[in-house]
């Protein structure tokens, strides 16, 4: 099973809202990713967990805020988003064995618009 | 530093007819994988096919197999006996651990 789930499929939200994003994986993946993807572009990285931790920050403005708060569950909390960050949201899992190059399955991601 | 190269934005091809898409990448890692992600309208990215940069095979999976050059950093993708099935976003990609760089996609149209 390489089955990587997020919800929702669909969110749209004020720039003053607060919501956010889920991720779930079965596969005993210890790495989880998120993703920005804007149309007809690839994927940005925006965050790396590694075992429960955050292990890369990509320089992400604060209005991101990710949790993780155990290994099969990965969270991003939107806080007063700007239209710009209307974008395709991709979370990724891999086993994350240290030093070694791995394969990241992908979500189908969360379709996210700004107004 | 990772780069991936992607020079055809799209390509089409013939159902059941054969394609090959290009991939040119340079990285600094001396042990290093490379991907290709399929990316349909429906937009879950999904593996293709993945090649270990020590193994000089080319590996193959059903319909899709790869011709990996290394010492000319060439990564291409041939598709055979297309389907209308296969019609997405083709991204290539390497990375060290991980951080997975993708190129900037071919974007395949297959005609019936």
């Amino acid at each position: 099973d390489t089955e990587v789930t997020q919800t929702p499929k669909h969110l749209v939200m004020g720039m003053t809202n607060k919501k956010s994003l889920k991720c779930e994986q079965h596969m005993g993946h210890r790495a989880m990713y998120w993703y920005k993807q804007k149309a007809k572009k690839p994927p940005e990285l925006m965050f790396v967990y590694s075992y429960e931790k955050l292990s890369i920050n990509e320089s992400v403005p604060s209005r991101f805020s990710p949790e993780c708060p155990n290994s099969s569950l990965l969270n991003l909390h939107l806080h007063a988003l700007q239209p710009e960050d209307s974008a395709l949201y991709l979370c990724a899992s891999s086993l994350s064995i240290a030093g070694r190059q791995e394969t990241q399955y992908f979500g189908p991601g969360t379709r996210l618009l700004v107004l | 530093a990772q780069t991936v190269t992607q020079s055809q934005p799209e390509m089409s091809v013939q159902e059941a007819e054969t394609v090959t898409l290009s991939c040119t990448y340079d990285t600094s890692e001396s042990d290093y994988y490379l991907f290709w992600y399929k990316q349909p309208p429906s937009r879950q990215m999904i593996l293709v096919i993945r090649q270990e940069a020590y193994k000089q095979q080319n590996a193959t999976e059903n319909r899709f197999s790869v011709n990996f050059q290394k010492a000319a950093k060439s990564f291409s993708l041939k598709i055979s006996d297309s389907q209308l099935g296969d019609a997405a976003m083709y991204f290539c990609a390497t990375g060290g651990y991980q951080k997975v760089t993708f190129g900037i996609g071919t974007k395949l149209q297959v005609i019936p």
